[in-house]
């Protein structure tokens, strides 16, 4: 069964550089999708691609089987949860998301 | 651009009652949508995938006869809980995409509280 994995749980201190890191084992995996989500709200997309990509603070690293999202001088007011999806090629294009991250940052 | 409107946003209604919650793609065609639920203090679920015009192709778990899916045109997708029970309380979130290779864009979810 296709599945993507990511820490439940990663702590930061202000002003650092946040990694998230997410590995899969997706059957023709071509694109990942980094969303972050503030519960309550609807999950916004931050990066995507199959290459390393960056959006304002986010970075996003790309190999084969693993991403990691990458947030440059984190804020407190990161502090969500952060989901890896991951599209395979052929059939459905339907993505698989990870369970989800939630970010904790320490003034 | 790529905005997703879900309503309504919340949903308080006794046990028994049929809920339906919208999700529209407001200036995108979505030839996809998806439904998920979650739970508090966990991930989002994948409940259902629609296709514009043909059956939604339920996740394995979920019954096809308790959430009635419709996604009649490229814009729109229903989701219907049919006699919903307290058990079904969760929140609801949409997303849609406009092709394969797009990313999903996201409704803001509905709360649903059943009494």
């Amino acid at each position: 069964k296709d599945q993507v994995f990511q820490p439940s749980t990663v702590a930061s201190s202000e002003g650092a550089v946040v990694e998230i890191f997410c590995n899969h084992s997706v059957s023709n995996a071509y694109n990942f999708f980094w969303y972050l989500h503030f519960p309550g709200c609807a999950p916004r997309l931050l990066v995507k691609g199959s290459k390393p990509s960056q959006q304002g603070r986010y970075n996003m690293t790309y190999e084969r089987f693993s991403s990691s999202l990458l947030i440059l001088q984190v804020r407190e007011a990161d502090a969500a949860v952060y989901y890896c999806a991951v599209c395979a090629s052929g059939g459905s294009y339907i993505p698989t998301f990870g369970r989800g991250t939630s970010l904790i940052v320490h003034p | 651009g790529a905005v997703v409107s879900q309503h309504p946003s919340r949903v308080i209604c006794k046990s028994g009652t049929s809920v339906k919650i919208e999700c529209r793609s407001l200036d995108f065609q979505a030839t996809t949508m998806f439904w998920y639920r979650q739970f508090p203090k966990q991930s989002l679920m994948l409940m259902a995938t629609s296709n514009e015009g043909s059956k939604a192709t339920y996740e394995q778990g979920v019954e096809k006869d308790k959430f009635l899916i419709n996604h009649a045109s490229l814009t729109l997708s229903t989701l219907t809980v049919t006699s919903a029970h307290p058990e079904d309380s969760s929140f609801y979130i949409c997303s849609a995409r406009g092709g394969e290779a797009q990313p999903q864009h996201f409704g803001d979810g509905t709360r649903l509280s059943i009494l």
